[in-house]
């Protein structure tokens, strides 16, 4: 089993959808949760970092994490085809500092 | 802010020949340097971190003789594939952290193609 798991998709959505993206995990020592965007033949973007349980709202991004379920999401509010990408989940543990990342979903908003 | 920079973006070579892979921080002090490989549609897989001022400390199955890390400065690191094989080509990505935080910072990659 993966530490992390996340559906590689593709998704597919029509302009204006709300997206969600998820990922699950199994190591009880991550402590720090970040969801990063990747274009094509590019490096991964920072988009939301978090720490504690809850919501943390950016723009029209929303990271969710619940740490009872080892589940996390991120919400995309009015989805433009901008956002067309590669969305990995990454979460470290407090002990190594070390990025695990989930196997990425592709994102596909369609005009 | 955070920006890092990567450089080359692309590098095409024979086999046999060494490459080498800079990563830089822009604007702020990297302690602490990464550098991952990525294959098609696949996650970033982490093959070292890089520490100013030490040696990197390679994960397991990542030949250390073969991937030549180096951290002199608190801006600079760079990875050196000696003796590039057609099966080292790849996506490499740099990252960078800043400070005590446990988010990273990430280049824009090199694709390396050994022919």
């Amino acid at each position: 089993q993966k530490e992390v798991e996340q559906d590689p998709g593709p998704l597919s959505v029509p302009e204006g959808a709300i997206v969600s993206l998820n990922c699950t995990y199994s190591n009880s020592a991550f402590q720090y949760f970040m969801w990063y965007r990747q274009y094509s033949r590019k490096g991964p973007e920072l988009l939301m970092y978090t720490y504690s349980s809850g919501n943390k709202e950016d723009g029209r991004f929303t990271a969710q994490v619940d740490k009872s379920s080892k589940y996390i999401s991120l919400f995309i509010r009015d989805s433009q085809p901008s956002d067309s990408a590669t969305y990995l989940c990454a979460m470290s543990d407090f002990n190594t500092g070390k990025l695990i990342f989930g196997q990425g979903t592709t994102l596909q908003v369609k005009p | 802010g955070a920006v890092v920079s990567q450089h080359p973006s692309r590098v095409i070579c024979k086999s046999g020949t060494s490459v080498k892979i800079e990563c830089r921080s822009l604007d702020f002090q990297a302690t602490t340097m990464f550098w991952y490989r990525q294959f098609p549609k696949q996650s970033l897989m982490l093959m070292a971190t890089s520490n100013e001022g030490s040696k990197a400390t390679y994960e397991q199955g990542v030949e250390k003789d073969k991937f030549l890390i180096n951290h002199a400065s608190l801006t600079l690191s760079t990875l050196t594939v000696t003796s590039a094989h057609p099966e080292d080509s790849s996506f490499y990505i740099c990252s960078a952290r800043q400070g005590a935080q446990r988010s990273q910072h990430f280049g824009d990659g090199t694709r390396l193609s050994i022919l």
